[in-house]
């Protein structure tokens, strides 16, 4: 089966622009998260959702991040304006549900200047 | 809530040594426990989990873990590394009924060596 899809692989920006990152879950998944990994740290959960609703956002800091999985498949998570302390991977997953692995996309590299 | 410490950031090894790279954990309920492995430029991948049943679980690329619920334990081990187990081991755990929300440890970084 194919993997979670996650673009772009890289990006650079300046801070205070925005950014867009994209997921693609495997095909059933009806659960998605989105985490962020710092340099030398493991990975922080921001946000889950089930379908298209929402599970756990609370370590989502909603004053510049947003996210939203349109007809419960694809994914989009948004930072606008960006802060240096945004520089991160970002790490899509998807799963069929509790208690079941979570599969990782590769990840976006994210670099603020 | 719940918490995870790997004690080791780096574990240096001689390649056919064996190792062990610890975690554990802090919770008030019941958890279920994973070790998953991230490769250079890579995302995570699934090494073993722990939800009920024996405390001693096998999994991919002939690591194994053993939970100890007492001591709030989960050390990963393999009786004999290969070169090609260079990277960052990650110990995460989830609440039991909790939607599988994992939380990390900070990870291990295994280098071995030939």
């Amino acid at each position: 089966e194919a993997g979670v899809a996650q673009s772009p692989r890289y990006k650079i920006i300046e801070k205070r622009q925005s950014v867009a990152f994209w997921c693609n879950p495997i095909s059933g998944h009806a659960t998605l998260y989105w985490y962020q990994q710092i340099l030398g740290q493991g990975p922080k959960l921001l946000i889950q959702f089930q379908n298209n609703g929402v599970v756990d956002d609370s370590q989502l800091p909603k004053d510049r991040f947003s996210a939203e999985r349109l007809k419960g498949v694809d994914s989009t998570l948004k930072i606008q304006p960006a802060k240096l302390e945004d520089s991160a991977v970002y790490l899509c997953a998807s799963g069929t549900g509790p208690n079941q692995p979570q599969h990782f996309g590769d990840g976006t590299r994210l670099s603020i200047l | 809530a719940q918490s995870v410490t790997q004690l080791d950031s780096q574990v240096p090894v001689f390649e056919e040594a064996p190792v062990e790279l610890r975690c554990n954990y802090s919770s008030s309920v019941s958890v279920y426990l994973f070790w998953y492995v991230q490769y250079p430029n890579q995302g995570l991948q699934l090494l073993l989990k722990y939800l009920s049943g024996s405390t001693l679980v096998k999994g991919i690329n002939g690591f194994e873990a053993e939970f100890n619920k007492s001591q709030t334990s989960f050390h990963l081990r393999k009786p004999s590394v290969h070169i090609s187990d260079t990277a960052e081991y990650f110990c995460a755990v989830s609440a039991v009924n909790a939607g599988n929300m994992l939380t990390f440890g900070g990870g291990t970084r295994l280098m071995v060596k030939p």
